[in-house]
């Protein structure tokens, strides 16, 4: 079974600030790795594929970088809106079938 | 374009009672998914279809739930009879395959509460 870590689990900011979150997982047979948006009763958005090694992608205010090698994932996000406030969830490709595995995300909000 | 379709939105059913629900995927997208949401976990897979064939079932639990997928577009994930510990959210995902790097496009989910 695929471990995937989110760090922190929780996180409460103000209006303006920057941030980060951590998305760990293991390093061997990598294939990709996907970012997920998810605000209360709504679907959940996609806001990045990464595949390769030193991808960094960007959306806005919001960026992710990849390390294939050690196994993890940031994601940042820029100068901080009450509209950024949602769950943020990543998954790793992979498994003995080949699917999404998603860790159990970070939820930030952010404060007017 | 439109995107996934769930209903129902919310369900809050006796404990073993039957429930279904209903997911329509985006048009031309062969793969469907359904996960389940526990509270402060992320999503988990049920069961993946391609087309019509239920090809990864292998974390439903089938002495009560089901789900099928008729010609290969519409699906419905059935629990019967439903206990206290499925209230969760049920979360329906379309992609255009199965690849991973393809991008998987979620419903809003149908949060069930059993009583």
């Amino acid at each position: 079974i695929l471990n995937v870590e989110q760090s922190p689990q929780s996180l409460h900011v103000q209006e303006g600030d920057s941030t980060n979150f951590t998305c760990s997982f293991p390093s061997s047979n990598f294939y990709a790795l996907h970012w997920y948006r998810w605000e209360t009763a709504k679907s959940p958005e996609a806001l990045f594929v990464m595949t390769l090694n030193g991808d960094e992608k960007k959306k806005g205010r919001i960026s992710a970088t990849l390390n294939t090698k050690e196994g993890y994932s940031y994601l940042y996000i820029k100068g901080s809106q009450p509209e950024d406030s949602a769950t943020y969830l990543c998954a790793p490709y992979g498994g003995s079938q080949g699917n999404l595995i998603f860790g159990k995300g970070t939820k930030l909000s952010v404060k007017p | 374009e439109a995107g996934v379709v769930q209903s129902p939105r919310y369900k809050i059913i006796e404990k073993k009672q039957p429930v279904a629900f209903w997911c329509n995927p985006i048009s031309g997208h062969n793969t469907l998914y359904w996960y389940l949401q526990n509270l402060g976990q992320g999503p988990e897979l049920l069961i993946r279809y391609e087309n019509e064939e239920a090809v990864d079932d292998s974390q439903l639990p089938k002495d009560r739930f089901s789900a099928e997928r008729l010609k290969g577009v519409d699906s419905t994930l059935k629990i019967q009879p439903a206990e206290l510990g499925d209230s969760a959210v049920y979360l329906c995902a379309s992609s255009l395959g199965p690849s991973s790097i393809d991008t998987q496009y979620f419903g809003p989910g149908t949060r069930l509460t059993v009583l």
